[in-house]
């Protein structure tokens, strides 16, 4: 149980598109979900945090215009990153923290996205 | 905001020995202590977590120690194998509901089991 899906796990555009990822919950509901930046052989940035229903609470530094969150339904959030750029090829990574029985603070993490910008 | 430190960067062990990660925290109101490996290319997967009511707890050859009047913790991996070879982080986080579930990560640890 607790799986979360990422999709795609590898995308390449070119300079100037926009380019969105999914975040799902696939059996059991996330009423908050996170995103995070990796960048290589270093630690997960939390980029923003996502709440179901409302808007997304992003951290220091990041461009919420470039980086647009939207977390619909209990089930799914996504980040679309926007007029993408070579600066922002990364590793995008979502997790989610399951409601109800499940321990409380638990983030599942979704397998991530790599992103390469031409 | 809470600052989480972790030492060593990188860690290379003989198989069968074991291997010590540590972390320390700032914030005295975390109460919540995930560690988490990653393999090259895969999401990070909770191994072992410890909240502020215990001081220590064991899963196999995993164990992890809390010592909250220091605000440091610590990863335990006995007997390593070459599968343990991964990044650990360790992570921090608190029951407090406006603070929303975030966790705080550490730098991150490379370990290389030597077979």
């Amino acid at each position: 149980g607790a799986v979360v899906s990422q999709h795609p796990s590898w995308v390449i555009c070119k300079s100037g598109t926009s380019v969105k990822i999914e975040c799902r919950s696939l059996d059991f509901q996330a009423t908050t979900m996170f995103w995070y930046r990796q960048f290589p052989k270093k630690s997960l940035m939390l980029m923003a945090t996502s709440n179901e229903g409302s808007k997304a609470t992003y951290e220091q530094g990041v461009e919420k215009d470039k980086f647009l969150i939207n977390h619909a339904s209990l089930t799914l959030s996504t980040l679309t990153v926007t007029s993408a750029h070579p600066e922002d090829s990364s590793f995008y990574i979502c997790s989610a923290v399951a409601g109800g029985v499940r321990p409380k603070n638990i983030q599942y993490f979704g397998a991530g996205t790599r992103l390469s910008v031409l | 905001g809470e600052n989480v430190e972790q030492h060593p960067s990188t860690l290379s062990v003989q198989e069968g020995d074991s291997a010590v990660i540590k972390c320390t925290y700032s914030d005295s109101a975390s109460n919540y202590f995930p560690w988490y490996k990653q393999e090259l290319g895969k999401r990070p997967q909770l191994i072992i977590d410890i909240r502020s009511n215990v001081g220590e707890k064991k899963d196999q050859r995993i164990a992890v120690t809390l010592n909250k009047t220091a605000k440091h913790f610590s990863l335990h991996i006995t007997e390593t194998q070459p599968e343990d070879s991964a990044v650990y982080f360790c992570a921090a986080s608190t029951d407090v509901k406006a603070a929303g579930n975030k966790l705080t990560f550490g730098g991150g640890t490379r370990v290389l089991v030597k077979p």
